[in-house]
């Protein structure tokens, strides 16, 4: 079974950035697309980026000049860095992989404070 | 890119059927089969219960379908129960192959 674990700090201070890692068990990051999503307290889901094994990116527009995904297929991890973070990027951040146009497994999702 | 516009609400009785809408453009929604739902439990991640318009997961109940008519997908959920009390969530390849999500509908189950 397929499981994701997102991990980093959980409160990162206005305009640092925000890094979180996302480790996958029980299979591998070869193969496939693996996006990041975020959760505004009460709010809906907004994604991120995505990113494919081989290291091809696709970032969403309104977050591209801030947001960096990348992959290590030797750790089976892949990793997300915010940068110049404001109170509007506090928000429960996920980790999921993709199939097809949905996300069929999802890490618990951790959730970031930005607060000085 | 906007978000693709669902219902903020929508509720029914146990045993009956209600369809959730999802409404985008021609870049997106209507542009592809390329439109999954998700759904979401209080303080739970989403789970995936629609794939490419109308493919249901393994394990995920057949009372779960999706279809999908010009710029608007529609997700219908037969024989309401409880448990299907909930947040619902689309979401669309976009043309520039980007993702986009719906706002998001909750389900009340009366």
């Amino acid at each position: 079974q397929v499981q994701l674990q997102e991990s980093g700090p959980g409160l990162v201070k206005p305009s640092e950035t925000l890094s979180l890692t996302c480790d996958v068990s029980g299979g591998s990051v070869s193969g496939y697309f693996w996006s990041w999503i975020r959760q505004p307290p009460g709010k809906g889901l907004e994604w991120i980026a995505y990113i494919h094994y081989t290291g091809s990116t696709t970032y969403s527009p309104s977050l591209k000049s801030r947001v960096t995904i990348s992959v290590d297929t030797s750790k089976n991890q892949f990793s997300l860095k915010l940068t110049s973070v404001t109170a509007a990027d506090t928000a429960v951040y996920y980790c999921a992989r993709h199939r097809s146009s949905g996300f069929d497994y999802w890490g618990q999702g951790t959730l970031v404070t930005v607060s000085s | 890119q906007s978000a693709l516009t669902q219902p903020a609400s929508v509720s029914g009785s146990p045993g009956q059927s209600i369809t959730i809408s999802c409404t985008g453009t021609s870049s997106d929604v209507g542009g592809y089969n390329y439109v999954s739902w998700h759904q979401q439990h209080p303080g739970k991640a989403p789970k995936l219960i629609i794939y490419d318009v109308s493919n249901r997961p393994s394990g995920v109940s057949n009372r779960f379908s999706g279809s999908k008519s010009g710029n608007t997908a529609s997700l219908t959920i037969s024989g309401l129960q409880a448990e299907d009390e909930a947040d619902y969530y689309c979401n669309s390849y976009t043309t520039i192959t980007t993702v986009i999500f719906g706002g998001g509908t909750k389900l009340t189950v009366l």
